[in-house]
């Protein structure tokens, strides 16, 4: 089985700086990697997806993520976070599954941005 | 193209009961998943629906059970609740084969 871990429960940042949220993978076959973001008391929402093809994989709201097969890594950025980014990250991998597939999620990170 | 719908969106029941919780899929998708995100942790893959039948099953007791019907929508029952049921339940839909998930909003299920 797949499995996911994402390296920092918390992030605190200031507003307009840089962030990283880190996530490393296990897997010995192709993968498929996700990153959801979720704001309180409601679902999870797709910031990007990594499936194939350019290891640079770009999302909504300024989000960035690159794969990193050697290193088994998905590390999802933005260059300026905003107030509005306050949520939590999960980082998951899909699973193949019968016919189909399933998503395996990290423990999630918590993401603050202060003035 | 209408997203995942799921209800009730909050639900309060006491230990021994039984629950029905829905989801309608996005639109053109003909698989559902249902996952249980405990506070504080992420989502744990329950099991997948496709074509009415149980696609996988994550690591769940048989008390969690479900169904799908023939327009997609799903229902996830759970039996014999216990305290460490309440969680938030999410629905997934997507296309069978595709790696495409759009999830619903969650049923947030507390058991007294």
């Amino acid at each position: 089985a797949q499995s996911v871990t994402q390296l920092d429960s918390q992030v605190p940042v200031f507003e307009e700086a840089p962030v990283e949220l880190r996530c490393n993978y296990s897997s010995s076959v192709s993968v498929y990697l996700f990153w959801y973001v979720q704001y309180p008391n409601q679902g999870l929402q797709l910031l990007l997806k990594y499936l194939s093809g350019s290891t640079l994989v770009k999302g909504i709201n300024g989000f960035e993520a690159e794969f990193n097969k050697s290193q088994t890594s998905f590390h999802l950025r933005k260059p300026s976070v905003h107030i509005s980014d306050t949520a939590e990250y999960f980082c998951a991998v899909s699973e193949t599954l019968g016919g189909g597939n399933k998503l395996t999620f990290g423990t999630g990170t918590q993401l603050k941005v202060e003035l | 193209e209408t997203g995942v719908t799921q209800s009730p969106t909050h639900l309060i029941k006491t230990r021994g009961q039984q629950v029905t919780l829905r989801c309608s899929s996005q639109s053109g998708h003909n698989t559902v998943s249902w996952y249980q995100q405990a506070l504080g942790q992420g989502p744990q893959f329950i099991f997948q629906y496709y074509r009415e039948e149980e696609n996988g099953r994550g690591n769940f007791p048989p008390r969690f059970s479900g169904l799908q019907f023939p327009n997609y929508s799903s229902e996830l029952n759970v039996n014999a609740l216990e305290l460490d049921d309440s969680a938030l339940y999410l629905c997934a839909s997507s296309l069978q084969g595709a790696n495409g998930y759009t999830f619903g909003s969650g049923t947030r299920l507390t058991v007294v």
